[in-house]
């Protein structure tokens, strides 16, 4: 079953308007989760590392007034998208580490259309 | 820095192998490779770390050559399954922030 979970699957918002993604790790704690956009045909693009209790550390050419991302607790960041339009949309995933281990856990994925 | 993938594309018959190539310009802790199918998240395939180790899945196997920064990906026999894009990512730093090739697209025909 899914280590990392994402919510909502897909989400349709209207211009102008804030959007907010859960990524979740269901069975561990995750100091730092990582954000990616991904849009059609392309490959995936880091947006941000958010970490737990401290700012997110954000990619050159990411706003981070635009992006906000929130990781208040170890299983839990979050990312909204405000004042979304057309151009934001897109496919975002997270990512998370188990301390443990290397392996890398995507969500499932967050299709957004902004309309 | 975005690691390099070649070749972008490759058509398969069923049964033919194929090799994906993913170098990087930065010294590399680890390489990661996932396949996406149309409209859905990547799914992990394997993890390759510094030491030049190989490993394999099934009859899709992997090598990892940290002196020359490249990881190969071969795809043995493929399957109609294997269709996809595959992407390879790099983590340089061992945080498992990961940087994305372009992808190659992988076509298997009957």
């Amino acid at each position: 079953g899914a280590v990392v979970s994402q919510h909502p699957s897909w989400v349709i918002c209207k211009s102008g308007t804030s959007v907010k993604i859960e990524c979740r790790s269901l069975d561990f704690q995750a100091t730092t989760m990582f954000w990616y956009r991904q849009f059609p045909k392309q490959s995936l693009m880091l947006m941000a590392t958010s970490n737990e209790g401290s700012k997110a550390t954000y990619e050159q050419g990411v706003e981070k007034d635009k992006f906000l991302i929130n990781h208040a607790s170890l299983t839990l960041s979050t990312l909204t998208v405000t004042s979304a339009h057309p151009e934001d949309s897109s496919f975002y995933i997270c990512s998370a580490r188990r301390e443990s281990g290397n392996t890398i856990y995507f969500g499932e994925g967050s299709w957004l259309t902004v309309v | 820095q975005q690691p390099v993938q070649s070749p972008q594309a490759v058509i398969l018959r069923e049964g033919e192998d194929a090799v994906i190539n993913c170098s990087s310009s930065k010294a590399l802790y680890s390489v990661h490779w996932y396949r996406q199918k149309h409209g859905e998240a990547p799914v992990f395939l394997m993890i390759l770390l510094k030491g030049g180790e190989q490993k394999g899945h099934e009859k899709i196997s992997a090598s990892f050559n940290e002196k020359k920064q490249q990881s190969s990906l071969y795809l043995t026999a493929s399957q109609l399954s294997y269709s996809g894009t595959y992407f390879c990512g790099i983590d340089s730093d061992s945080w498992g922030k990961l940087q994305f090739g372009a992808g190659t697209q992988v076509v298997v025909t009957p």
